[in-house]
């Protein structure tokens, strides 16, 4: 029973650049959320994927988009990368979009802008 | 806004020492509440979660925390703690008025150093 698997672990871009993320979400999930962990802070809500549409969104700018894909994968796409963009994005799967539905979390994946 | 405060940064304990972990949140309405933990290298795991109904929730290994609507609190407690603890808890809300559980809203985070 394969857990949420996200990739790359680790990523270092530069400034101004661009940068695609991917989540795979548990075995039967099908609701993708996004998290933004800054160092020293609890994780903080991007946006969730459901039927391959956004259905709620966190205080971020547009810079950050996403998709959801026919087999409910994900990506997190981040436009004209800025310092403070450096963080551990955390990619956690759900069944149904529903309130009382556990959240799995995946190890996240590093990035780090220069 | 909504908010999560944890009131300790970081913990220290030794092994069989009683423990609780603050937390209390700004939002008045109908919450659900969660304690979420995160072992060293590992990611975040559900430690547990209170909906409705009996304000003393049990979790796994031996966790529980208490509901207090009137302090707005959600403290989680362990009797006696044991080096396998280790780890940084995070404390979590969300409610039925802002959608599916997917919007989470997490405190910063308490470290939790347990001594052999």
């Amino acid at each position: 029973d394969a857990g949420v698997t996200q990739s790359p672990t680790h990523l270092i871009k530069t400034r101004g650049q661009q940068v695609t993320l991917r989540c795979s979400p548990k075995s039967g999930h099908d609701t993708v959320s996004w998290y933004q962990q800054a160092l020293g802070q609890g994780p903080q809500f991007i946006f969730q994927y459901y039927e391959e549409e956004e259905r709620q969104r966190g205080n971020f700018p547009d810079r950050f988009s996403g998709h959801q894909f026919p087999n409910y994968s994900s990506e997190l796409n981040v436009n004209a990368l800025l310092l403070g963009d450096s963080a551990l994005y955390l990619c956690a799967s759900s069944l149904d979009r529903g309130a009382h539905s556990p959240l799995h979390f995946g190890n996240g994946t590093r990035l780090t802008v220069t | 806004a909504q908010s999560v405060s944890q009131h300790n940064h970081h913990v220290i304990l030794s092994e069989a020492a009683s423990l609780e972990l603050g937390c209390n949140y700004s939002y008045g309405g109908t919450v659900n509440l969660f304690w979420y933990v995160q072992y060293p290298g590992q990611h975040l795991q559900l430690l547990l979660k209170y909906f409705s109904g009996d304000p003393l929730v049990k979790g796994i290994k031996g966790f529980e925390a208490e509901f207090i609507k009137s302090k707005f609190s959600f403290n989680l407690r362990k009797p006696s703690v044991q080096w396998s603890d280790t780890a940084e808890y995070f404390c979590a809300v969300n409610s039925l008025s802002w959608g599916s559980q997917g919007n989470l809203i997490f405190g910063k985070g308490t470290k939790l150093s347990v001594k052999p």
